[in-house]
């Protein structure tokens, strides 16, 4: 129990276009989830935590209009990079809390962002 | 604010050697939850423990262990006779509760070779 899909695993898009980034809970609802970006070899930051049907929290130093979270349902969460650029490009890796993920938190596999 | 430490960057060990990874952290809470978590090139994180700050009993699963000690601020994790396949990076990570952010530390690079 406790799965979080998160797709796509891979994107590559081009310079300024848009991508969006779905994570799932499939067996459970998710009343919290966090987003994190992760850069090579470094650790994974925190960039916003959206609860069902509000808006996101973001982190100091995090682009809202850039990275904009929607979390409408109590199972999907999305993150869509608009405008995307070369420096946007990393792993990004949600994580779902909801009172059946017994140890706290239950994260997505990731999703690797090339920008060209 | 909360904070967590590895001072240890990279681990190089002979398989069969034992280590030990060091986390450090600092928080105001009276009750928040400590975590480990191991990352392979693949990328994914895999949930190793969760402590909370009022159970300070070491545990031990398998050729895992951890060390809690509320005195020094530390949760230590010690891998017994090492294996190549324990090699990855491993997370420390501190939360005030399930619907409170995580925060990492900046991961412990572990290689094992034979």
């Amino acid at each position: 129990g406790a799965v979080v899909s998160q797709h796509p695993s891979r994107v590559i898009c081009k310079s300024g276009t848009s991508v969006k980034i779905e994570c799932r809970s499939l067996d459970f609802q998710a009343t919290t989830m966090f987003w994190y970006r992760q850069f090579p070899k470094q650790s994974l930051m925190l960039m916003a935590t959206s609860n069902e049907g509000s808006k996101a929290t973001y982190e100091q130093g995090v682009e809202k209009d850039k990275f904009l979270i929607n979390h409408a349902s109590l199972t999907l969460s999305t993150l869509t990079v608009t405008s995307a650029h070369p420096e946007d490009s990393s792993f990004y890796i949600c994580s779902a809390s909801g009172q059946v993920t017994t140890y706290g938190y239950t994260f997505g596999s990731g999703t690797r962002l090339t920008v060209v | 604010a909360q904070k967590v430490t590895q001072a240890q960057t990279e681990i190089s060990v002979v398989e069969k050697e034992d280590v030990t990874l060091d986390c450090v952290y600092e928080t105001r809470d009276t009750t928040y939850y400590l975590f480990w978590y191991k990352q392979p090139p693949s990328g994914e994180l895999v949930f190793l423990i969760r402590r909370n700050s009022f159970d300070e009993q070491n545990e031990i699963s398998g050729r895992y262990s951890w060390n809690f000690q509320k005195s020094t601020s530390s949760f230590n994790f010690t891998i017994t006779a090492s294996q190549v396949v324990d090699s990855a990076v491993y997370f420390c990570a501190l939360s005030a509760g399930t619907a409170s952010k995580l925060t990492f530390g900046t991961g412990t690079r572990l290689q094992v070779t034979l």
